[in-house]
């Protein structure tokens, strides 16, 4: 099992050029997150999908934030134009089945590095 | 708002000695709450939950309601207990992660 799957690890571009990062999560998982950490900080939730659907998004900046999850495996995280405040790590994270009173332990990927120049 | 709260950066301790980890949260429900680590090169994991009650690597935390903490508590340090430690809380299917604590145990 190889677990939830990310790419790139690491990222460099220049500011206000775009940027993707793709995550597979663990194979059965129906729900999917997104975290954004920077430095010295702890995760901090963007976006949740059960199945394909966005259930909590209260936390992703939409003006240059986008996410999808088409269908309901894979999810692609996208920032258009990038800005150097985005430097910071990416996370995945996927569990068997989310909830509003239920907790089902979340995997996390490895993450992708984000620099911003 | 609520919230969860690691008062210190950085704890350095001796192998051997007993470690303890604060973690305070603002919640004015009855909490869920977690600890996860990530060791170096590794992915952030899940060490424990309140809930369950379990140690694990010999790790134990106990909620007390009364003070609003979740401190992570071990005996004996270990080496290998070098790593990032997060207390994190769980609303409404959202984790919300304190800022985390960088355990160094050193020989």
């Amino acid at each position: 099992e190889a677990g939830v799957v990310q790419s790139p690890r690491y990222k460099i571009i220049e500011k206000k050029q775009p940027v993707a990062f793709w995550c597979n999560p663990i194979s059965g998982h129906n729900t999917l997150y997104w975290y954004l950490q920077n430095l010295g900080q702890g995760p901090e939730l963007l976006i949740r999908y059960e199945n394909e659907e966005a259930v909590d998004d209260s936390q992703l900046p939409k003006d240059r934030f986008s996410a999808e999850r088409l269908k309901g495996v894979d999810s692609t995280l996208k920032i258009q134009p990038a800005e150097l405040g985005d430097s910071a790590v990416y996370l995945c994270a996927s569990s068997d089945r989310g909830g509003l009173s239920s907790y089902n332990e979340q995997f996390f990927g490895p993450g992708t590095r984000l620099t911003v120049l | 708002a609520q919230r969860v709260t690691q008062p210190e950066k950085l704890l350095s301790v001796f192998k051997g000695a007993p470690v303890e980890l604060k973690c305070n949260y603002s919640y004015s429900g009855s909490p869920e709450l977690f600890w996860y680590v990530q060791y170096s090169r590794q992915r952030l994991q899940l060490l424990l939950r309140h809930i369950s009650r379990e140690s694990i690597k010999g790790f134990t935390a106990d909620l007390n309601k009364g003070e609003t903490s979740f401190h992570l508590k071990k005996p004996f340090a270990q080496e290998e207990d070098s790593a990032m430690y997060y207390c994190a809380l769980i609303l409404g299917g959202k984790l919300i992660f304190g800022q985390g604590t960088e355990l160094s145990v050193k020989p």
